[in-house]
């Protein structure tokens, strides 16, 4: 069965500090593809980034890095210098050649001024 | 804007009433797929469809169904509404089969059963 993991409900900063939100995966299928999406106070879900399970290579966007580790099935997401307008909620989610997206229970990150 | 349509926006009903919620894919987009985000079972997969087909199905009520029409507007149905189904339904949708890409989510339906 596939599943992911976001341990961490809720985080709160200050703006300036950098912040990490975990995410652990369990999958036996060894092409999956990962993504994460954020869904700000708006509502709507914006994607950020996807990784397939051959690219283990990190990625960096501007503030916000992503690092994949197959070793430890975790797919975590760093934003730099965090701003107010980084706080929503934060999805890791999975997805096989299946067809569907299987979402970790969310991180609600809150970044205060 | 992810050029997913959404309709309504927001909507309020009794229990036991039906519903339809309505899905216009991104321009060129075939595959639809519908979400349902609660606060107790968070983001959970309803149901797929390709190009008016399904394609794939997910933790879907039956009192529940859906639809691709030919020009790949979808609706979900929703009937005996009950307290528990009040949620936050997404629909998304990409140009492939199968979701190895982004999916684009519109901005959601906003279901309040009362």
């Amino acid at each position: 069965a596939q599943k992911v993991t976001q341990a961490q409900t809720e985080i709160s900063v200050v703006e300036k500090e950098d912040v990490t939100l975990d995410c652990v995966y369990e999958t036996r299928d060894t092409t999956y593809y990962l993504f994460w999406y954020k869904q700000p106070p708006s509502g709507e879900l914006v994607f950020l980034i996807r990784r397939n399970s051959f690219d283990e290579q990190n990625e960096i966007s501007g503030r916000y890095s992503w690092n994949f580790q197959k070793s430890t099935s975790s797919f975590n997401f760093t934003i730099t210098a965090s701003q107010v307008v980084d706080s929503a909620v934060y999805f890791c989610a999975l997805s096989n050649q299946g067809g569907k997206l299987i979402f970790g229970q969310g991180t609600e990150l809150s970044v205060k001024p | 804007d992810s050029g997913v349509t959404q309709t309504p926006k927001h909507l309020i009903t009794a229990t036991g009433q039906r519903v339809t919620l309505r899905c216009s894919p991104r321009s060129g987009d075939l595959s639809v797929y519908w979400y349902q985000q609660s606060l107790d079972q968070g983001l959970q997969f309803l149901i797929q469809y390709y190009n008016g087909e399904e394609r794939a199905k997910g933790n879907i009520l039956e009192r529940f169904s859906a639809q691709q029409f030919p020009d790949l507007h979808s609706e979900l149905n929703l009937s005996s509404l009950e307290l528990g189904d009040s949620a936050l339904y997404f629909c998304a949708s990409s140009v492939d089969r199968v979701s190895t890409g982004e999916l684009f989510f519109g901005e959601g339906s906003r279901l309040t059963v009362l």
